[in-house]
């Protein structure tokens, strides 16, 4: 079946932009997680998504980023003001849900912010 | 506050010989452990998983894992490696117990040479 998708695959902007990057989780699937993933960082935990509870939004690095996702499927992290250090890969993954679930992992976003 | 540690950076093994990449972690309650490994330029894929049960838990690929709770351990392991394993590969833990989002350690760069 279809696995996670994420668009797009490269993005390039200019500091001080603002930038949208989309997931689609794998159907059925009701948790929805974003991670960063830096050069020699691992994974940075960024927000989660469970069904239509309120999202933890602890790990957002700063007020610049936000992430909603409508109707329990599709979502969107939007960072706004770009800057350099935003420069990741960004990685989308989704569960069946529970703490017990293995998560499913997108291809990524490479985010460039020149 | 829950944490992995992978201690090495990289793991370089012939092919044929046995392998095994180091991980280690910490939680309060009883850990969730999985294993995930990322090839150049893809997302994480999902290996294998401890939940409860047998301490030796059987992935893919011929991956295995051993959970060791006395060493606070979860090793992965292959008895004879092939080239192709080469890759990136992340443990990661959460708590069973309550709420907690998925920590991953900084990975671990296998090298299996022909």
């Amino acid at each position: 079946g279809a696995g996670v998708s994420q668009s797009p695959s490269n993005k390039v902007t200019e500091k001080g932009k603002d930038v949208e990057l989309r997931c689609d989780p794998i159907s059925g699937h009701t948790a929805l997680y974003w991670y960063r993933q830096s050069l020699g960082q691992g994974l940075e935990f960024l927000i989660y998504f469970q069904g239509n509870s309120a999202p933890d939004k602890s790990g957002l690095p700063s007020d610049r980023f936000s992430a909603e996702r409508t109707g329990g499927s599709v979502s969107t992290l939007t960072i706004q003001r770009t800057q350099q250090e935003d420069s990741a890969v960004y990685l989308c993954a989704s569960s069946l849900g529970g703490t017990g679930y293995e998560q499913y992992f997108g291809p990524g976003t490479r985010l460039t912010v020149t | 506050a829950q944490s992995v540690a992978q201690p090495e950076d990289q793991v370089n093994v012939a092919e044929g010989n046995p392998l095994t990449v180091k991980c280690t972690y910490s939680v309060s309650g009883n850990p969730y452990l999985f294993w995930y490994v990322q090839y150049p330029n893809r997302g994480l894929q999902f290996l294998l998983k401890y939940i409860t049960g047998d301490n030796l838990v059987k992935g893919s690929y011929g991956f295995e894992a051993e959970f060791n709770k006395s060493q606070t351990s979860f090793h992965l392991k292959k008895p004879s490696a092939l080239v192709s394993d080469s890759a990136l590969y992340f443990c990661a833990v959460r708590d069973s117990r309550g709420y907690s989002t998925l920590t991953f350690g900084k990975g671990t760069m296998l090298l299996v040479s022909p």
